[in-house]
């Protein structure tokens, strides 16, 4: 079965400093997604991306968080400037397309400690 | 607000006893529910999802789940575990219609001991 791809498996940044997760979603996807869970607590949308704009996100991808499809393959995710509260696993999502039969492909994730 | 609730955070059962993971929502009309599994050092995998029709929906690796409206439940269930089922197990959920993003719950954390 295809698969979506995250690299790093984890990454370890001090406070302040940028981030950027690398996802590359399955080929024929149209439809991407981050999603974090920080240790003990729930899956959490971040971001939805279409068509090279991002259509929906939630109130925890403040001005500090950005997504880019640079290159036709890849999906990533930048911080900024991280936070603490930032370390959490991020997880990549694609599908193929959105509404009802929406199947979302999640990757393996990408662990982030920030110190 | 629009959610999933799974009450269970640890649940520990025997190989080769029955399992059923609960799952509760909270949506407004009929959701799309779905169940996802994370094994150790994998990403989420779909085990089966609800849209509508038959409230007794198969997945894949033997699960199967029941959507009971009049409960607002959703619960996974295995008639026979086996040690690789050990995984973390989460619900999910979206309203109907349209693009909606889904939710997840807390998950549960399934031990299965010999």
């Amino acid at each position: 079965e295809p698969e979506v791809t995250q690299t790093p498996s984890h990454q370890v940044t001090q406070m302040g400093q940028e981030v950027i997760l690398r996802c590359v979603p399955i080929s024929n996807h149209l439809y991407f997604y981050w999603y974090r869970q920080i240790l003990g607590q729930k899956v959490e949308f971040l971001v939805s991306f279409y068509n090279n704009e991002i259509s929906e996100k939630s109130e925890i991808f403040d001005d500090q968080f950005s997504v880019e499809r640079p290159d036709g393959s890849n999906f990533t995710l930048k911080i900024r400037s991280t936070k603490l509260e930032d370390s959490a696993m991020y997880f990549c999502a694609s599908s193929e397309k959105s509404g009802l039969n929406e199947k979302l492909f999640f990757g393996s994730g990408t662990q982030l400690s920030v110190l | 607000a629009q959610s999933v609730t799974q009450p269970d955070i640890h649940i520990t059962v025997s190989e080769g006893a029955s399992l059923e993971l609960r799952c509760n929502y909270s949506y407004g009309a009929t959701p799309y529910l779905f169940w996802y599994v994370q094994s150790p050092g994998q990403g989420l995998q779909l085990l089966l999802k609800y849209f509508s029709g038959d409230t007794l929906v198969q997945g894949i690796k033997g699960f199967e789940a029941e959507f009971k409206r009049s409960q607002s439940s959703f619960n996974l269930r295995k008639p026979s575990v086996h040690w690789s089922d050990a995984a973390e197990y989460f619900c999910a959920g979206r309203p109907s219609g349209g693009y909606q993003k889904v939710t997840f719950g807390t998950g549960t954390k399934l031990q299965v001991i010999p």
